[in-house]
């Protein structure tokens, strides 16, 4: 069993479309979760970071941790076309030297 | 300022070949980490270096790869000899070194593809 798992897509969405985006993980001692977004050719670039459970919004962007679920999700309003990439759950564990593990990521298109 | 410096952008080379991959980190950051990125897959951390010295390479095959990190600055990834299955992007990051329990966000570099045919 992989410590991350996420589910490949592709997820195919009309623009304007409420996204949602998941993770789970086997490992309890997780404190600190993020989602990166990964356009084609480039390298990961972070959007969320949150520790522990509860929620944070940006903008368009919601992050929520279910610890208790061992279960994290992104959700996005209002989707655009430029939101189009693949989008990469990441953890790690207190303390240590910031290791991250990955999830699959997940292949998000939006079409006008 | 600016990001995290790769090149090549891409490589294809045969297998049992050799290869070397750089990397320049944004300026200040003390941490730096390379991640082999297989397609369909999310990024695997191969090595982590703390200013110069190795903080985790667990998963770095050490019978091909090898990677130095020069006086706390650039860095360097070899595979010798290349197998087919290192076909991946090759990704450098970096990140300042805050208290370990908050950790910081990593900058990613745009990678290295390599093929080995």
């Amino acid at each position: 069993q992989k410590e991350v798992e996420q589910d490949p897509g592709p997820l195919s969405v009309p623009e304007g479309a409420i996204v949602s985006l998941n993770c789970t993980y086997s490992n309890s001692a997780f404190q600190y979760f993020m989602w990166y977004r990964q356009y084609s050719r480039k390298g990961p670039e972070l959007l969320m970071y949150t520790y522990s459970s509860g929620n944070k919004e940006d903008g368009r962007f919601t992050a929520q941790v279910d610890k208790s679920s061992k279960y994290i999700s992104l959700f996005i309003r209002d989707s655009q076309p430029s939101d189009s990439a693949t989008y990469l759950c990441a953890m790690r564990f207190s303390g240590g030297y910031n290791k991250l593990i990955f999830g699959a990521g997940t292949r998000l298109a939006v079409h006008p | 300022e600016a990001g995290v410096a790769q090149s090549p952008r891409y490589k294809i080379i045969e297998k049992r070949q050799s290869v070397a991959f750089w990397c320049n980190p944004i300026s200040g950051h003390a941490t730096l980490y390379w991640y082999q990125q297989i397609l369909g897959q999310g990024p695997k951390l191969l090595i982590q270096f703390q200013n110069n010295g190795v903080v985790d390479d667990s998963q770095l095959p050490k019978d091909r790869f090898s990677a130095e990190r020069l006086k706390g600055v650039d860095s360097t990834l070899k595979i010798q000899p290349a197998k087919l299955e290192d076909s991946a992007v090759y990704l450098c990051a970096s990140s300042t070194f805050r208290d370990r329990s908050l950790g910081s966000p990593l900058h990613f570099g745009n990678g290295t593809r390599l093929t080995v045919t």
